[in-house]
């Protein structure tokens, strides 16, 4: 299948710092990726779509200030959350598809501290 | 009520048995389905794609999509304790570069 990388694998902050997460599609090209959250023992919860040379689309309820989406070419986008607090500590994964099926990156856990 | 329901287990079976894993949803407007397989702390790994109804086979791994009962099903032969994770099904409306909507996961204990 194709691969997904994300980088870092895990990260550790202080509250009111900013962190930068990213998503690189390593063998195919993506105009669109996407952002997903996950809480323990949870299913994922897709936070934003990412649209190469175009503004993302976030879901109800997220943030769009807090979670900065940058798809600046076609194989990367990069989510900041910014001014990070305990509360945004979880587990961050992107996908993106080079067709019909979609591939996840190895995703980031972020904890705040 | 959720879009796409998951027993969340734990399923537990002793190695060599057959693990059976459903997923039923609401929206009959789904018309990719897939499996995915999540080790505790990383990205979920694709096992199966199927598109409408039908069934599909791939070595070990066999997925059912039944649109006319919004019932969709992965069986796992032979099961190893490998096996051990949380699958998780997916679905969408339309093909490349649509979200996804997922169940909430199946947590599977294989036992040796």
């Amino acid at each position: 299948g194709a691969v997904v990388s994300q980088h870092p694998s895990r990260v550790i902050c202080k509250s009111g710092t900013s962190v930068k997460i990213e998503c690189r599609s390593l063998d195919f090209q993506a105009t669109t990726m996407f952002w997903y959250r996950q809480f323990p023992k949870q299913s994922l919860m897709l936070m934003a779509t990412s649209n190469e040379g175009s503004k993302a689309t976030y879901e109800q309820g997220v943030e769009k200030d807090k979670f900065l989406i940058n798809h600046a070419s076609l194989t990367l986008s990069t989510l900041t959350v910014t001014s990070a607090h305990p509360e945004d500590s979880s587990f961050y994964i992107c996908s993106a598809s080079p067709g019909t099926e979609a591939f996840f990156g190895q995703g980031t856990r972020l904890t705040v501290v | 009520q959720k879009e796409v329901e998951q027993d969340p287990g734990p399923l537990s079976v002793p190695e060599g048995a057959i693990v059976s894993l459903n997923c039923t949803y609401s929206n009959s407007a789904f018309q990719y389905f897939m499996w995915y397989r999540q080790y505790s702390r990383k990205g979920p790994e694709l096992l199966m794609y199927t598109y409408s109804s039908g069934n599909k086979e791939d070595g070990r791994f066999t997925a059912q999509v039944d649109k006319s009962s919004k019932y969709i099903s992965l069986f796992i032969r032979d099961s190893q304790p490998s096996d051990s994770a949380t699958y998780l099904c997916a679905m969408s409306r339309r093909a490349a570069g649509n979200k996804l909507t997922f169940g909430g996961g199946t947590r599977v204990l294989v036992k040796p």
